[in-house]
């Protein structure tokens, strides 16, 4: 079946630029985590949704960092006047409990800020 | 701060047992330790998930020892297309923020 999925899988932007990256997640998943992954790290949490609720924000780095799922499917991670310490990549997971428990991951966005 | 850890790296033989010790001193009773597994530019991907005594499934064994403060990923005659980075994950219960991956263990099969 189709797996988490990702857009786009590459995004260049002067800084300064807001940008929105999206993530389609595992039909009927209820939970869906966002993550950065600086190069060379581990992939570090953003925040946490059930369903639509945004039950975990405490991960994001900044108020320039934004992210809805408005209907409890979609989610869509927003980024504001982007700085180059932005520069990562950013996944999506899914699972089909609530809480961490086997979560699926996209393939990623790559955020390149110049 | 909740952390686990693990080696940085390791370097195998295809078909050679590789294990890989993560430590989680800090786990919580209703804690589950996960290992996920990644190649570059791909999402990490789930290996398999464990509360206690040992886990298995077709690609993996997960041993965790009584005091569940450490857990060891074992891979059975590992191949080339194993090399990957290895990373373990602990709930660690308190809130998602708690969700840490750790730089992970860099395994490399060789010929």
């Amino acid at each position: 079946g189709a797996g988490v999925s990702q857009s786009p899988r590459y995004k260049v932007a002067k800084r300064g630029q807001d940008v929105a990256l999206r993530c389609d997640p595992i039909s009927g998943h209820v939970s869906l985590f966002w993550y950065q992954q600086a190069l060379g790290q581990g992939p570090e949490f953003l925040t946490y949704f059930q369903n639509e609720a945004q039950l975990d924000k405490s991960g994001l780095p900044s108020d320039r960092f934004f992210a809805e799922r408005p209907e409890g499917s979609v989610s869509t991670l927003k980024i504001q006047r982007t700085q180059q310490e932005d520069s990562a990549v950013y996944l999506c997971a899914s699972s089909l409990a609530q809480g961490p428990r086997e979560q699926y991951f996209g393939p990623g966005t790559r955020l390149t800020v110049t | 701060l909740a952390k686990t850890t693990q080696p940085i790296s390791m370097d195998s033989y295809e078909g050679q047992e590789v294990n890989i010790t993560c430590s989680h001193n800090n786990i919580a009773t209703n804690d589950y330790i996960t290992w996920y597994q990644q190649f570059p530019s791909q999402g990490p991907r789930f290996i398999i998930q464990g509360y206690k005594t040992k886990v298995t499934n077709e690609v993996a064994s997960l041993f965790i020892p009584a005091d569940r403060k450490s857990s060891t990923l074992s891979l059975p005659r590992v191949s080339l297309s194993d090399t990957a980075v290895y990373y373990c994950l602990v709930d660690f219960s308190g809130g998602y923020n708690k969700l840490i991956f750790g730089a992970g263990t860099r395994l490399a099969v060789h010929p």
